[in-house]
């Protein structure tokens, strides 16, 4: 089955504690991304990758980092998570270019106290 | 900067009724996607509009684009209580950039 998949779906962690929330597809896909879901301000982009060794930083990048080694991973990488983080997180990949539309995660979230 | 703008941003009718969703964009857009969110879920890929004057339909819902005034419109035909979740519009950035940027979303209720 074509899919996206997000580890974990729930996280509750603290302040300061690195975490990483993984996402995988297994579409061959070219371009991945990430975005952040917060009520009244909708879904935002944190970054995104158009292939192996190639990121950028979208509309709300500060306090995360991401790679992409692999073409089927984009992992999202939170140095020194900080409540304002706490958000539902979508990991989303897509052929390039996206005439086939993009394919979401099932979503992480993200609780950090 | 690409702004996508729906309305309404809440919208609460009855089964059987009719009604539609606006999606607004500001700049150049030749790719346009609706999708549907149930509260706590993912989102899920509705339609997939590429061309001017596209028009598709699934079951109760259908889908136009109209790239020259730059809008795109969701319909709804005789609604039933299932349908009601979060409808979001998104386009991409043109030219190849490949950035979706969403709008605020609209929340669909559906009363028996």
């Amino acid at each position: 089955e074509a899919q996206v998949t997000q580890n974990p779906r729930y996280l509750i962690t603290v302040t300061g504690k690195k975490l990483t929330v993984t996402c995988s597809q297994n579409m061959n896909h070219e371009y991945m991304s990430w975005y952040r879901q917060d009520p009244g301000l909708g879904l935002r982009q944190i970054y995104y990758s158009m292939n192996v060794e190639v990121t950028d930083k979208g509309d709300v990048p500060e306090g995360y980092k991401v790679s992409r080694k692999e073409k089927r991973n984009f992992p999202l990488i939170l140095e020194s998570p900080s409540p304002n983080q706490t958000s539902l997180y979508f990991c989303a990949s897509s052929l390039f270019p996206s005439n086939y539309g993009y394919t979401f995660g099932s979503g992480t979230r993200l609780t950090v106290v | 900067e690409l702004k996508v703008e729906q309305n309404p941003l809440f919208l609460s009718m009855q089964e059987g009724k009719n009604y539609t969703i606006y999606c607004n964009y500001s700049t150049t857009s030749d790719r346009l996607y609706w999708y549907r969110q149930d509260p706590g879920k993912s989102l899920e890929s509705l339609f997939v509009l590429l061309s001017n004057g596209a028009v598709k339909q699934e079951g109760r819902l259908m889908a136009s684009l109209d790239t020259k005034a730059r809008l795109s419109t969701l319909h709804i035909t005789a609604a039933v209580h299932d349908l009601s979740a979060t409808y979001f519009c998104a386009v991409d950035l043109p030219q190849g950039a490949q950035k979706l940027v969403f709008g605020q979303g609209t929340r669909l209720t559906i009363n028996p």
